[in-house]
């Protein structure tokens, strides 16, 4: 059964800084993986997937994830937090296996931007 | 157009009582997806209907839970005699078809608490 990981229930960087969101996951088969965001009161929004076709990914709002079969890594990353990019990031995996149509979702980091 | 929407959207009920929670997908999507996320926890999977049907009720937690989805549309999760560790957001998503690349698209969710 295929799984995620996501390093760091909490992240804080400044405005203006790094984001980088961490997500592994294991997977029997070559997985399809996502992205999403969650803002306060809000549903689940995609930001990116990895369907195979790139392994870099580029999304909504500035994120971009690179898919490493190596290090089974789908990081987030985004060059410079905006204060709108607070919120929760989940990180989910889809198996290939006919018939499994489920996400899995990791525990999720959350996302606080200091001014 | 309209997105997925849910009601109501906060459920406060007693324990022993039954509820039900309600689902519109957008229109034209032919999966649907429930999810349950506790406090502090990713999202669970529950339960997904292709039409009408309900291929995979692996995630149902015990026979309290039940689902049923009519004229391809609305989606009606229902809890029988509540146990407070129902208490959770619960998430419906719906997506144009099943397919582990298709994209899913989240309501904004119930909060359902259990006293």
């Amino acid at each position: 059964a295929q799984s995620v990981t996501q390093l760091g229930s909490h992240v804080s960087v400044s405005e203006g800084a790094l984001v980088l969101l961490r997500c592994n996951y294991s997977s029997s088969v070559p997985p399809y993986l996502f992205w999403y965001v969650q803002y306060p009161n809000q549903g689940l929004q995609l930001l990116l997937k990895y369907t195979s076709a790139a392994t870099l990914v580029k999304g909504i709002n500035g994120f971009e994830a690179e898919f490493k079969k190596s290090e089974t890594s789908f990081h987030l990353t985004k060059p410079s937090a905006h204060m709108s990019d607070a919120a929760e990031y989940f990180c989910a995996v889809s198996d290939r296996g006919f018939g499994n149509e489920k996400l899995t979702f990791g525990t999720g980091t959350r996302l606080t931007i200091i001014p | 157009g309209a997105g997925v929407s849910q009601s109501p959207s906060n459920k406060v009920t007693e324990k022993g009582k039954d509820v039900e929670l309600r689902c519109d997908p957008i229109s034209g999507h032919t999966a649907l997806y429930w999810y349950r996320q506790r406090l502090g926890q990713g999202l669970e999977f529950l339960i997904y209907f292709q039409g009408n049907s309900a291929p995979d009720k692996s995630g149902l937690p015990s026979d309290r839970f039940s689902a049923e989805r009519t004229g391809e549309s609305v989606s009606t999760l229902t809890i029988q005699r509540t146990q407070q560790e129902d208490s959770a957001v619960y998430l419906c998503a719906s997506s144009l078809a099943t397919g582990f690349s298709e994209t899913q698209y989240f309501g904004p969710g119930t909060r359902l608490l259990v006293l």
